[in-house]
């Protein structure tokens, strides 16, 4: 299958600080970028979508200001939690999309925010 | 009501048993059905996807869709303790936003 690389794995800032999250499809061009966010023992919640060259849709409820997406090719997506605290803390996960593998989604491996 | 409902476990079975794993869901719409596989900490891996109704076999795993009942299933044979990890439905109206259940953590021991 396709490989997503997320980049860090696990993070430690402190509250105040920003901090930004890369995820990279190796194999293939994604025509569409998700993050999602997810609290222990809980599932898989999409924060935002999106797609290469144009502005993200977030997910109601989500903060566009302090979770700031940028995605400037077609293998690149970044999320920059801005002014991070505590209650940030959480698993991040991308995933991306391909027309090339039938629209399947594929996903990184998520990165550890914890913000003191 | 949540659109997807799964029963978060654990299921703890011994090794060599068939396990079977669970989601219901409200929105007739819902075409796409996924099931993921999660280790601890780590991204989710497509284990099938599965477009309308029906059943698919890949290897160990199978994955059923009722769309009568609202009802998916994922069935593995022969359970090995690397089967261990929690297993996400997932499914949704077209390819773009998928919705979760909540996860079955599953124990396969020796």
């Amino acid at each position: 299958g396709a490989v997503v690389s997320q980049h860090p794995s696990r993070v430690i800032c402190k509250s105040g600080t920003s901090v930004k999250i890369e995820c990279r499809s190796l194999d293939f061009q994604a025509t569409t970028m998700f993050w999602y966010r997810q609290f222990p023992k809980q599932s898989l919640m999409l924060m935002a979508t999106s797609n290469e060259g144009s502005k993200a849709t977030y997910e109601q409820g989500v903060e566009k200001d302090k979770f700031l997406i940028n995605h400037a090719s077609l293998t690149l997506s970044t999320l920059t939690v801005t002014s991070a605290h505590p209650e940030d803390s959480s698993f991040y996960i991308c995933s991306a999309r391909t027309r090339a593998a039938g629209e399947k989604l594929f996903f990184g491996s998520g990165t550890q925010l914890s913000v003191l | 009501q949540k659109e997807v409902e799964q029963d978060p476990g654990p299921l703890s079975v011994p090794e060599g048993a068939i396990v079977s794993l669970n989601c219901t869901y409200s929105n007739s719409a819902f075409q796409y059905f996924m099931w993921y596989r999660q280790y601890s900490r780590k991204g989710p891996e497509l284990l099938m996807y599965t477009y309308s109704s029906g059943n698919k076999e890949d290897g160990r795993f199978t994955a059923q869709v009722d769309k009568s009942s609202k009802y998916i299933s994922l069935f593995i044979r022969d359970s090995q303790p690397s089967d261990s990890a929690t297993y996400l439905c997932a499914m949704s109206l077209n390819t773009d936003k998928l919705i979760f259940g909540t996860g079955t953590r599953l124990q396969v021991f020796p």
